[in-house]
């Protein structure tokens, strides 16, 4: 069984601009979370999505929003990047989103914002 | 609120020692616990997981971890440590209601020849 993809694996944007991450989840998996992962401030939950719905969100500005399809692939995108932004994004999938399950990880997409 | 603390972000063994990574977290409620681990440039990959089934859990690659509540710890140990075993290790725990992971700051571990 694949696991979770997440396209493209590296970016590289400027300051203004927006970015659209992607991300697919194991087959049969109906939730998707995001995390940024940041030399600073480490691991931090951006938020998570069941059936098309968001469930849950985690303390990010309104810059980053997201969606999910009816296939269950997600896609995350951040508006007017700053210098800050630069992460890796991490995306996750389980497969009811209950709360003892695993989340399963993909590679990541690095983001670099000049 | 529920969260994890890392103790050390930094730890050195030789290879073939004891590798022991400690994991305390708060919680309010019963918590399910878990040790991540990335290896440079990839995603985090699931070492073991406590879902209040056993008190010792065991994971891949040798690894265990023992649920202690009265110390509210999750260290993770490994009798022998390989080469192979250097990467970052994170110790998560699932917000109950809220569908989210909490990590630690991470322990990078390093083996010495």
């Amino acid at each position: 069984k694949a696991g979770v993809t997440q396209t493209p694996r590296y970016l590289i944007k400027t300051r203004g601009q927006q970015v659209t991450l992607s991300c697919s989840p194991i087959s049969g998996h109906r939730s998707v979370s995001w995390y940024q992962q940041t030399p600073g401030q480490g691991l931090q939950f951006l938020f998570e999505y069941f059936s098309e719905t968001q469930r849950n969100k985690g303390n990010f500005p309104g810059r980053f929003s997201g969606r999910q399809f009816s296939n269950s692939r997600s896609e995350m995108n951040v508006s007017t990047l700053e210098l800050g932004d630069s992460a890796l994004y991490l995306c996750a999938s389980g497969r009811a989103g209950t709360v003892q399950e695993t989340q399963y990880f993909g590679p990541g997409t690095r983001l670099l914002v000049l | 609120a529920q969260s994890v603390t890392q103790l050390g972000s930094h730890v050195s063994v030789s290879e073939g020692a004891l590798v022991l990574l400690r994991c305390n977290y708060s919680s309010s409620v019963p918590p399910y616990l878990f040790w991540y681990v990335q290896y440079p440039n990839q995603g985090l990959q699931l070492l073991l997981k406590y879902t209040s089934a056993a008190t010792l859990v065991k994971g891949i690659n040798g690894f265990e971890a023992e649920f202690k509540k009265s110390e509210t710890s999750f260290h993770l140990t490994k009798p022998s440590a390989h080469m192979s075993d250097a990467a970052e290790y994170f110790c998560a725990v699932m917000v109950q209601g809220a569908q989210k992971l909490v990590f630690g700051q991470g322990t990078r571990l390093t083996i010495n020849p």
